[in-house]
């Protein structure tokens, strides 16, 4: 199993500019997230699903868009990208099972807008 | 890699001692509590869980303590080696859907 794989690994836009990062996972999770890392701060979410077809918003939505259309797939959107968007985002993803939430997350995108 | 917390408050021990790592949540409502450890360059690894339905619960070298009066949560690291050096946060949430991290503590792991 790859487990959680994200696309791509290091990108540069410049402001204004769109882009998709796409988050996937081969563990058939129902839960997916996507969270943002600057430096040091804790991760915050961003989105997350609680299925295919649902996403709700988390601490930081703003300017960003996601999609579930596949149980795999989580795509995180961003239509004009900021210079406050320069981050890491990380996906995570988890199941339901005996109590457990615990969360496996991707290896991270390191996105930097000029 | 990635630097992460380059401004994080530091915990220092020696090789062989035990670590103590606290974290202060804010939702009285969660009810799920995770510890993650964060190497550089790498995403978060999940180290070990508690629920609110619980005060202790205890890992390979590893205890969680859940205190819901003071909202305060504790990770205890038994015999702490040098592999244990990294940035370890907290987390909470209800129903495993929105969580919200702490900052972060770095452990530094003196030989």
């Amino acid at each position: 199993n790859a487990g959680v794989t994200q696309t791509p690994k290091f990108r540069v836009l410049k402001t204004g500019q769109s882009m998709t990062l796409l988050c996937a996972q081969d563990m058939n999770h129902e839960y997916m997230y996507w969270y943002r890392q600057d430096p040091g701060m804790g991760l915050r979410l961003i989105h997350y699903s609680v299925g295919e077809g649902t996403t709700a918003k988390g601490e930081v939505p703003d300017g960003y868009n996601v999609s579930r259309l596949k149980k795999q797939n989580f795509l995180l959107g961003l239509e004009s990208a900021a210079p406050s968007q320069t981050s890491v985002y990380f996906c995570a993803s988890s199941y339901l099972g005996g109590g457990s939430y615990e969360q496996f997350f991707g290896p991270g995108t390191r996105l930097t807008v000029l | 890699g990635e630097s992460v917390g380059l401004h994080l408050p530091t915990l220092s021990v020696q090789e062989g001692d035990n670590s103590i790592i606290n974290c202060a949540y804010s939702n009285s409502a969660s009810d799920y509590f995770i510890w993650y450890k964060q190497e550089s360059g790498k995403g978060p690894q999940f180290i070990i869980d508690i629920r609110s339905n619980m005060d202790k619960r205890q890992g390979q070298r590893v205890t969680v303590l859940l205190n819901k009066t003071v909202k305060h949560l504790s990770l205890q690291i038994a015999a702490t080696q040098p592999g244990d050096s990294a940035v370890y946060f907290c987390a909470e949430s209800s129903y495993g859907q929105n969580f919200v991290f702490g900052p972060g503590t770095r452990l530094s792991v003196l030989p």
